[in-house]
C-alpha cells in the first residue's frame, strides 16, 4: 500500500498570503489528522477529520482551517500568514478515528517558510 | 488532560552501548503510550505502542519499552546502539478519544 502523501513538500510564502496544503491518506483510512512541528513548540495537534467531519481541534487561531473530501483526502489552509507559521506540517492517517490504541501513519510533511 | 515529559533533549551514546530514552506521562485516565521515531526530512514512524495488553512492549529495530504505572514512565531502551538509530524520538500519550499529545522529543546521536 502506498503511504501517506503530502503536497507540496516545500513552500515559501510571504506574510499576509494564504496557503493550502494537501494530504492523501493511506487507502482505506478514514481519519486524517494535522500537526504543526516547530523547534520551539514541538509537535502540536491542529485538527482531525473523520468522514468529512472535524472531530477534534487543537488550540490554534481561526486562520488555520481544514476540510476532508469524500475520498478522505484532506486539505488545510492557513490565511494571513505570519512569520511564526513557518513550520513542518505533518499529516497522519488512521483507519478509524484517532485516539485510544489507534496507530497513526505519518506523511513526510510539508515544510513551510514564511518570509 | 494528558501530558508527556521527555527527559533530555539530546542523548549521545557510543555504537554498541545501551540506549535509554526517558518518558514520563501524566493522565487522569488509563493511558495508551507510543514511541515514534523521526529521521531527517521524514515523517514519524511508529516504533511501538502500549495498549494495556502487556507492560513490556517490543517494537521494531530491536527497541522495547516498559510501562510502569507506579512511576508513570514508559522509557525506551535498546541493548546495543547502531549508527542507523541516530534520529529524533518522540513519546506520545493518548487517553480515551483524545488526540495524541507528544513530548518535546529526544535527539539521539550515536558515536562510532
Amino acid at each position: 500500500k502506498a503511504g501517506v502523501t503530502q503536497t507540496p513538500r516545500y513552500l515559501i510564502k510571504t506574510r499576509g498570503q494564504q496557503v493550502t496544503l494537501s494530504c492523501s491518506p493511506i487507502s482505506g483510512h478514514r481519519s486524517v489528522s494535522w500537526y504543526q512541528q516547530t523547534p520551539g513548540q514541538g509537535l502540536q495537534f491542529l485538527f482531525e477529520y473523520f468522514s468529512e467531519t472535524q472531530r477534534n481541534k487543537g488550540n490554534f487561531p481561526g486562520r488555520f482551517s481544514g476540510r476532508q473530501f469524500s475520498n478522505s483526502r484532506s486539505e488545510m489552509n492557513v490565511s494571513t500568514l505570519e512569520l511564526g507559521d513557518s513550520a513542518l506540517y505533518l499529516c497522519a492517517s488512521s483507519p478509524q478515528t484517532s485516539g485510544g490504541t489507534e496507530t497513526q501513519y505519518f506523511g513526510p510533511g510539508t515544510r513551510l517558510l514564511v518570509l | 488532560a494528558q501530558s508527556v515529559t521527555q527527559l533530555g533533549s539530546h542523548v549521545s551514546v557510543s555504537e554498541g552501548a545501551l540506549v535509554l530514552l526517558r518518558c514520563n506521562y501524566s493522565s487522569s485516565v488509563p493511558p495508551y503510550l507510543f514511541w515514534y521515531v523521526q529521521y531527517p526530512n521524514q515523517g514519524l514512524q511508529l516504533l511501538l505502542k502500549y495498549t494495556s495488553a502487556a507492560t513490556l512492549v517490543k517494537g521494531i529495530n530491536g527497541f522495547e519499552a516498559e510501562f510502569k504505572k507506579s512511576e508513570t514512565s514508559f522509557h525506551l531502551t535498546k541493548p546495543s546502539a547502531h549508527m542507523s538509530d541516530a534520529a529524533e524520538y518522540f513519546c506520545a500519550v493518548s487517553a480515551g478519544n483524545t488526540p495524541l499529545v507528544f513530548g518535546k522529543g529526544t535527539r539521539l546521536s550515536v558515536i562510532a
